[in-house]
């Protein structure tokens, strides 16, 4: 596609309640990394995928935060048992080439109530 | 770690002022710095990048001078516009590519 696609784009979850975020890459973008930002703040890292392989994933907080990319190209972040500070919105971006800026997508907000 | 520290917001200035956002940055090596700038209701864009020391990038009226002497990649715009309204992110990428974002600064253009 044009641009890196998120969805949902909005999402309610009830405390306890597992989530799935998918992420579009850029179409032939190698690279493809997960942010969480919360409100007032930038984005930190959560993980990192080259192609199929997950290079880095120091920044997920807990064993309760999954990602996968099980093909090359569609990413799926999970939250397993939310919690309330698990709300953010969540970045998927994807990039081509190292050190030449990484396009990202509108985000996943998520509300755990 | 690395990290970087931007110029506390809210900003906010009348249109056709100058600009600077202040940005500096704690690395171990030589990183990649970035300006990305986030539009109300819009996801992160990419402003400009600089690769390597003096660099400078550019865009949209936008400049930043990569700094290794300071440390520094400040945001400057001679003329700003209303249209300009946006939160601006300071940022780094050293090695894995991964970013290393500031905490954002909210600019505010008034007519």
């Amino acid at each position: 596609g044009a641009g890196v696609s998120q969805s949902p784009r909005y999402k309610v979850a009830k405390r306890g309640q597992d989530v799935a975020l998918r992420c579009d890459p850029i179409s032939g973008h190698v690279s493809l990394f997960w942010y969480q930002q919360a409100l007032g703040q930038g984005p930190e890292f959560l993980t990192y995928f080259q192609n199929e392989a997950q290079l880095d994933k120091s920044g997920l907080p807990s064993d309760r935060f999954f990602a996968e990319r099980p093909e090359g190209s569609v990413s799926t972040l999970k939250i397993q048992r939310t919690q309330q500070e698990d709300s953010a919105v969540y970045l998927c971006a994807s990039s081509s080439r190292t050190g030449k800026g990484a396009f990202f997508g509108q985000g996943t907000r998520l509300t755990v109530v | 770690g690395n990290s970087v520290t931007q110029m506390e917001g809210p900003v906010t200035l009348s249109e056709e002022a100058f600009l600077t956002i202040n940005c500096t940055y704690t690395a171990t090596g030589y990183p990649s710095l970035f300006w990305y700038v986030q539009y109300p209701g819009e996801g992160l864009q990419l402003l400009l990048k600089a690769t390597k020391a003096d660099d400078k990038g550019s865009n949209k009226g936008f400049e930043a001078t990569y700094r290794k002497e300071t440390t520094s990649f400040h945001l400057e715009k001679g003329s700003v516009q209303v249209s300009d309204s946006a939160v601006y992110f300071c940022a780094l990428s050293e090695g894995a590519q991964k970013l290393v974002f500031g905490q954002g600064t909210r600019l505010t253009i008034n007519p």
